[in-house]
């Protein structure tokens, strides 16, 4: 697609719930990242793709947290048992990979605001 | 981790006037990337300027320029020529070159741009 697509736009679930945040990123696109903004807050990081394989998850909070890149693509960040501390904006964003080297620039999406109860 | 610091969270400009963005970072490494990052309502970080930190000559970006100070590693953004549509969230970030694959991004600086 033209730009990077998140879905859904705005997520409510009640504490408890299971919760799968929706990726696509830019077509050709190898490299994918997943970051949490919480309020009053930039950016922070969770999860890098590199093709299929996570290529760096330190950024995870704890293991209720996981993602998956299943054919180097669309991505889906799932969250179990959520929190009110999981409450945020959840932003994914993609980037070229060349020379073997990800480029620096980042396209992101929209994000999803994750709303728990 | 490095770190990045925004010590304004709210600036204010006049219409067609100049403001000037502050960000400060901490690192030990000598080959690293820097950039701002317009946050609008929509919430779509969109890239305004980047800096690689061996180029010593300042990014410019039509009305968008920067002040790299690696020594002092400071990274200001100045916008000239304010327009209503540059009010937005403003991120200043950090990307190591050489290790790992992380960007760090400062807490943001709110934008109003008064009419």
């Amino acid at each position: 697609g033209a730009g990077v697509s998140q879905t859904p736009s705005n997520k409510v679930t009640e504490k408890g719930k299971y919760v799968e945040l929706r990726c696509d990123p830019i077509s050709g696109h190898t490299a994918l990242y997943w970051y949490r903004q919480s309020l009053g807050q930039g950016p922070e990081f969770l999860i890098y793709f590199q093709g299929t394989g996570a290529a760096d998850d330190s950024g995870l909070p704890n293991d209720r947290f996981f993602a998956v890149r299943p054919e180097g693509s669309v991505s889906t960040l799932k969250i179990q048992r959520t929190e009110r501390g999981d409450s945020a904006v959840y932003l994914c964003a993609s980037s070229q990979n060349r020379d073997g080297r990800t480029n620096e620039k980042l396209f992101f999406g929209s994000g999803t605001q994750l709303s728990v109860l | 981790a490095q770190t990045v610091t925004q010590s304004q969270p709210e600036m204010s400009v006049q219409e067609a006037e100049t403001v000037t963005l502050s960000c400060t970072y901490d690192t030990s490494e000598s080959d690293y990337y820097l950039f701002w990052y317009k946050q609008p309502p929509s919430r779509q970080m969109i890239l305004v300027i980047r800096q690689e930190a061996y180029k010593q000559q300042n990014a410019t970006e039509n009305r968008f320029s920067v002040n790299f100070q690696k020594a002092a590693k400071s990274f200001s953004l100045k916008i000239s020529d304010s327009q209503l549509g540059d009010a937005a969230m403003y991120f200043c970030a950090y990307r190591s070159a050489s290790t790992g694959n992380q960007f760090y991004f400062g807490t943001g600086t709110s934008l109003t741009v008064i009419p």
